[in-house]
């Protein structure tokens, strides 16, 4: 089966400092990935996306690089603010596996204001 | 746009009962995923339908969850009887077959407590 595992169950920073989350996935095939914030007493909320053919995508304060050589994703957030307490997730998709997203187990980020 | 909907939020049952979770998706999305979320772990999905038909439904422990969309809208799961390890929260999804993205957008969730 499919194996999406991050490096840190937890994870603190200091207000305004940047934040890298870590994602390592076992299946060198899969075309897609997404990291969803979860906010507790919420379900999972989109963040960013980023297909197998690109290395670098950025969002609003927020960078996602891929490394397909290593199997492994980050999560970069810029600028760190209290709201962006949560538990941040990974998730893969891969074509052969018929349409099924995989989720990691996920690493909580607290920021200290 | 409004979101996922999904009813109830808490539920408490005692094992050996029956439950069931109720959910909306977004107007429009043909796509519509129903997962369990277990404490500290992430979702792992339970079945998913395009419009009213199943897509994939390995996960699903069958002798005791069952789910349907009729109308290929609304969905309920249901799980029947319930057996201690079935406390988790009951996440359901919805995304639309158009444009490039696979996003899926989640509502916030049923929590199960089996006792």
């Amino acid at each position: 089966g499919e194996s999406v595992g991050l490096h840190l169950p937890t994870l603190s920073v200091q207000e305004g400092d940047n934040s890298i989350i870590n994602c390592a996935y076992s299946n060198s095939a899969s075309d897609y990935f997404i990291w969803y914030k979860q906010e507790s007493g919420k379900g999972p909320q989109f963040i960013i996306d980023i297909r197998s053919n690109m290395d670098k995508r950025q969002g609003q304060r927020v960078t996602v690089l891929l490394n397909k050589t290593v199997k492994h994703l980050s999560l970069q957030i810029a600028a760190t603010q209290p709201g962006d307490s949560a538990v941040y997730f990974c998730a893969e998709w891969t074509r052969t596996t018929g349409n099924q997203f995989y989720f990691g187990t996920g690493t909580s980020l607290t920021v200290i204001p | 746009e409004a979101g996922v909907a999904q009813s109830p939020r808490y539920k408490i049952i005692e094992k050996r009962q029956s439950v069931a979770f109720w959910c909306n998706p977004i107007s429009g999305h043909a796509t519509l995923y129903w997962y369990q979320q277990i404490l500290g772990q992430g979702p792992k999905l339970l079945i998913q339908f395009q419009n009213n038909g199943v897509v994939d439904d390995s996960q699903l422990p069958k002798d005791r969850f069952s789910a349907e969309r009729l109308k290929g809208v609304d969905s309920t799961l249901k799980i029947q009887p319930a057996k201690l390890e079935d406390s988790a929260v009951y996440l359901c999804a919805s995304s639309s077959t158009s444009g490039s993205s696979y996003e899926q957008y989640f509502g916030p969730g049923t929590r199960l407590t089996v006792t």
